[in-house]
């Protein structure tokens, strides 16, 4: 069964660069039939995809963050990961990655998330 | 790119049908059937409910229908149950090769 972890610093300074990684277990990252993502929720609000990323190292940015996004694969550890820089306090958000079908587009399965708060 | 509209919220008593709509345009919702919808539990991860419009992930169940008509897909919850309350949230692909969220809905079962 494919699961997906999450692991990072749950703090960040304003004006510092947020680092995520997601762990990939139960599965290969290396799937052309999938696409790698991140998606971010701020505490009460909704989901906002970040950005998605496939093995062969294509990726696609949300357009209001891609000047501060940056996701890579390390297809030898099954992870990828996200550097979002300059970060604010709106940038405080739990982060989720997840599994993109590359035909269905949809998100499954999703990782359990984690909290990152932006703050001095 | 603009979030996609849903309502902020729908409620329905036990054994109900609701429908939650989800409004795109003709570049995302309106152009592809790549329309996801995912349910979320307080304090939990998002969950696949529907994919391709109307195809439900094996477990589901077949209570969770989905549908689109021109720029508006939308989930119809039938025989609802207390556990189904929570936030449900559309997805879409985009002609610009990115995906994009609705704001939401929270379900209330009265």
């Amino acid at each position: 069964q494919l699961q997906l972890q999450e692991s990072g610093p749950g703090l960040v300074k304003p004006s510092e660069t947020l680092s995520l990684t997601c762990t990939v277990s139960g599965g290969s990252i290396s799937s052309s039939s999938y696409y790698w993502g991140w998606i971010r929720q701020p505490p009460g609000k909704g989901l906002e995809w970040i950005g998605s990323i496939h093995y062969s190292g294509s990726t696609y940015y949300n357009p209001s963050l891609k000047s501060r996004v940056t996701i890579s694969v390390d297809t030898s550890k099954n992870q990828f990961s996200l550097r979002l820089s300059s970060v604010t306090a709106a940038d405080t958000a739990v982060y989720y990655c997840a599994r993109q079908g590359a035909g269905t587009t949809s998100c499954d399965p999703w990782g359990q998330g984690t909290l990152v708060t932006v703050s001095s | 790119q603009s979030a996609l509209t849903q309502p902020a919220s729908v409620s329905g008593s036990p054994g109900q049908s609701i429908t939650i709509s989800c409004t795109g345009t003709s570049s995302d919702v309106g152009d592809y059937n790549f329309v996801s919808w995912y349910q979320q539990h307080p304090g939990k991860a998002p969950k696949l409910m529907i994919y391709e419009v109307s195809n439900r992930p094996s477990g589901v169940s077949n209570r969770f229908s989905g549908s689109k008509s021109g720029n508006t897909a939308s989930l119809t919850i039938s025989g609802l149950q207390a556990e189904d309350e929570a936030d449900y949230y559309c997805s879409s692909y985009t002609s610009s090769s990115t995906w994009v969220f609705g704001g939401g809905t929270k379900v209330t079962v009265l």
